[in-house]
């Protein structure tokens, strides 16, 4: 049973576009939901996590926005670069546990 | 070197060879784990050590054996591994199990 669905699995954007990947979870105990990112021959690396006492965190061109009702969050890419192309997953956990359950990964491209 | 390395990076085996995969963090964390990552699966947690005890198995198969003599370092023993456990596998640490995971770039591992 997948714990984190995430979609699309792919997607292409122009430089300069708004780049929009989605997180839906069934747990209604998870309270922390982080983003990562990874590069071909690298591990994931951690971009922004958010906590579901704010609906919204922005760290630079990223933002998480979560909606706690609906047990959804999303990761926006403004002003997407090529540089941004990789591959994304989210996560979620109970803080208080050792396991992320994380989604199947978006692979993102953004066209020059 | 800093962070969390991995080697080594890639590895082909036959099914009736033993081989170790070994992760050394750099970070000073107490909790180290081990994934495998599938293509269009999620990251598969399949170990978990604090502080050296091992918390999580996640009925992973005995072919699969993880050895920690201390918190900087963790191993996977592999014997007798199927053709189904190619994949890239990926160490991280946080600095206790409620904390960001930070992962090294993985072993590709393929068995023939």
């Amino acid at each position: 049973q997948q714990q984190v669905k995430q979609s699309p699995q792919s997607l292409i954007v122009q430089k300069g576009g708004i780049s929009i990947i989605n997180c839906a979870y069934e747990n209604t105990a998870f309270d922390y939901f982080p983003w990562y990112q990874q590069f071909p021959g690298k591990g994931p690396a951690l971009l922004i996590a958010i906590r579901p006492d704010v609906s919204e965190k922005k760290e630079g061109r990223f933002t998480i926005s979560f909606n706690k009702s609906a047990k959804q969050f999303s990761l926006h890419i403004m002003d997407s670069q090529p540089g941004d192309s990789a591959t994304y997953f989210c996560a979620a956990s109970v803080y208080t546990g050792n396991q992320f359950y994380f989604g199947t990964g978006t692979s993102l491209t953004v066209i020059p | 070197e800093t962070g969390v390395t991995q080697t080594p990076r890639h590895l082909v085996m036959g099914m009736t060879n033993k081989k170790s995969l070994k992760c050394e963090q750099h970070l000073g964390h107490n909790a180290m784990y081990w994934y495998k990552q599938s293509a269009k699966k999620p990251l598969e947690l399949m170990f978990v050590y604090n502080f050296k005890e091992q918390t999580e198995n996640n009925s992973v198969p005995s072919r699969f054996s993880p050895e920690c003599p201390n918190s900087s370092h963790l191993f996977l023993h592999l014997h007798t591994l199927q053709p189904e456990d190619s994949a890239l596998y990926l160490c991280a640490s946080s600095q206790d199990w409620t904390d960001t995971q930070y992962f090294g770039p993985g072993t590709r591992l393929t068995v023939l």
